[in-house]
């Protein structure tokens, strides 16, 4: 699986987007860009993903850049609640392993 | 709906002692994992599975034993604890990668710490 790379940390007023981008220059034609998040000690939590079309849902929308290097998760109304790690990972259509790197430690301000 | 159930969720070890930590799901996902998470870090794979009787190693293997006998069940075990096995486990499962919908869903996590 390709490698990502994100910024250890970002800021974010409450009620403000927050986009938090992903490189993945490596990424190859079947790998898949997913998005996790882990609120204090719980366990992760799946938020989106996507091949090469921008996906959106209830939580968040991803926006993926067309040579597909880059990708940025956006969360367009942050709250409190969404103060958390959030992870980039980059997996192919086959792969079974699911590997985690550092993430970005988003805090959400008042 | 339970989901991903992790048991026990704290446990104190003393070294050299064995333990077995026991992952259940109940959505009938083909892939289980287990993680590691240690202060401040990211979550390491350990083990993984693809199925019913099929294990195999992730990045940090080593001290660890795995057991896939049953589709709901994943078992993590440690057969001699060691300080340096103190974390937080996480199990996950997911449907395989040819399925629709192919999140992978995590249990609430296992404090073990090893004196």
């Amino acid at each position: 699986d390709a490698k990502t790379t994100q910024p250890p940390s970002m800021d974010c007023a409450e009620g403000r987007a927050a986009n938090l981008p992903c490189n993945h220059s490596t990424i190859s034609g079947n790998e898949y860009v997913y998005w996790y998040r882990q609120i204090h000690s719980q366990g992760p939590q799946y938020i989106i993903h996507g091949l090469k079309n921008n996906e959106t849902n209830e939580m968040a929308s991803l926006i993926i850049t067309e040579d597909r290097k880059s990708s940025t998760l956006i969360l367009p109304h942050a709250t409190l609640r969404d103060t958390a790690v959030y992870y980039c990972i980059v997996r192919s259509g086959t792969a079974s392993k699911l590997t985690f790197g550092t993430g970005t430690r988003l805090q959400v301000t008042l | 709906n339970a989901g991903v159930t992790q048991t026990p969720k704290f446990r104190v070890l003393k070294t050299g002692q064995s333990m077995t930590l026991l992952c259940a799901q109940d959505m009938n996902h083909e892939y289980m994992y287990w993680y590691r998470q240690d202060p401040g870090m990211g979550l390491r794979l350990i083990h993984y599975s693809v199925g019913e009787g099929t294990t195999a190693k992730g990045e940090v293997p080593d001290g660890y034993n795995v057991s896939r006998l049953k589709k709901q069940n994943f078992l993590l075990g440690l057969e001699s604890a060691a300080p340096s096995q103190t974390s937080v486990y996480f199990c996950a499962s997911s449907y395989s990668q040819g399925a629709v919908n192919t999140e992978a869903f995590f249990g609430q996590g296992t404090r073990l710490t090893v004196v």
